[in-house]
């Protein structure tokens, strides 16, 4: 099975850099996900990464290593329509390898 | 282009009722699934369908049940609603199960549902 840690709360400054770190357990690995959710809403779809490294998509960036277990959301330039609840999820290997597990969400409060 | 679409948006039922909450995608995606989103737990899967008459449970399938006739339509039912299954349940899809980049879930605007 998996488990997956992110913190409950953050609160960051607009314009400023905020980090959401993310660290799981997993019996197999297939990916792992960084979706935005507002609140009322649907989650969508922010990043993506397989291998170890850093992916860059305009203000938003994460990373992955899959050694340590670990993944962080990289929000540059912080806009108070960024506040929102971020997931981390894990892609498993079985099921087809598309079966997700989320964590509980990061709160994210930008503040002025 | 509708996208993933669930109905209805808002349902209040009573304890032990029949509740079907329905979900329509138009990207022809081979994979859609159920999650409930609660306090506390975040997103839990519920069923998942790898295409048309193949389903599987998912983390917490009890007192669920899924059909997939069709592959656009993926239909969630609560054969005898509980207090315990009030939450907001996400429909979502994607285009297929193989390890690869464009297999990213897409969700629905979501069912609230409130089992008094």
């Amino acid at each position: 099975g998996q488990n997956i840690d992110q913190p409950t709360e953050m609160t960051a400054t607009e314009g400023a850099i905020v980090q959401i770190n993310c660290t799981y357990q997993t019996s197999g690995f297939n990916g792992l996900f960084w979706y935005q959710q507002h609140a009322g809403e649907a989650p969508t779809f922010l990043s993506y990464n397989v291998l170890d490294g850093l992916e860059e998509k305009g203000r938003f960036s994460s990373f992955l290593s899959r050694s340590k277990g670990y993944s962080y959301l990289l929000l540059k330039e912080l806009q108070m329509k960024d506040s929102a609840s971020y997931l981390c999820a894990v892609r498993g290997i079985t099921g087809g390898g598309n079966k997700l597990t989320f964590g509980t969400g990061t709160q994210l409060k930008v503040e002025l | 282009d509708a996208g993933i679409t669930q109905s209805p948006r808002y349902k209040i039922t009573e304890t032990g009722r029949q509740v079907t909450l329905m979900c329509h995608q138009t990207w022809s995606h081979s994979y859609m699934f159920w999650y409930r989103q609660d306090l506390g737990h975040g997103l839990r899967l519920i069923y998942y369908s790898a295409a048309a008459d193949i389903t599987d449970k998912g983390e917490v399938p009890d007192g669920y049940v899924v059909s997939r006739s069709k592959t656009e339509n993926f239909p969630l039912t609560l054969e005898s609603a509980t207090r315990s299954q009030t939450s907001v349940y996400f429909c979502a899809s994607s285009e297929s199960g193989l390890r690869d980049h464009t297999d990213t879930q897409y969700f629905g605007p979501g069912t609230r549902l409130t089992v008094l």
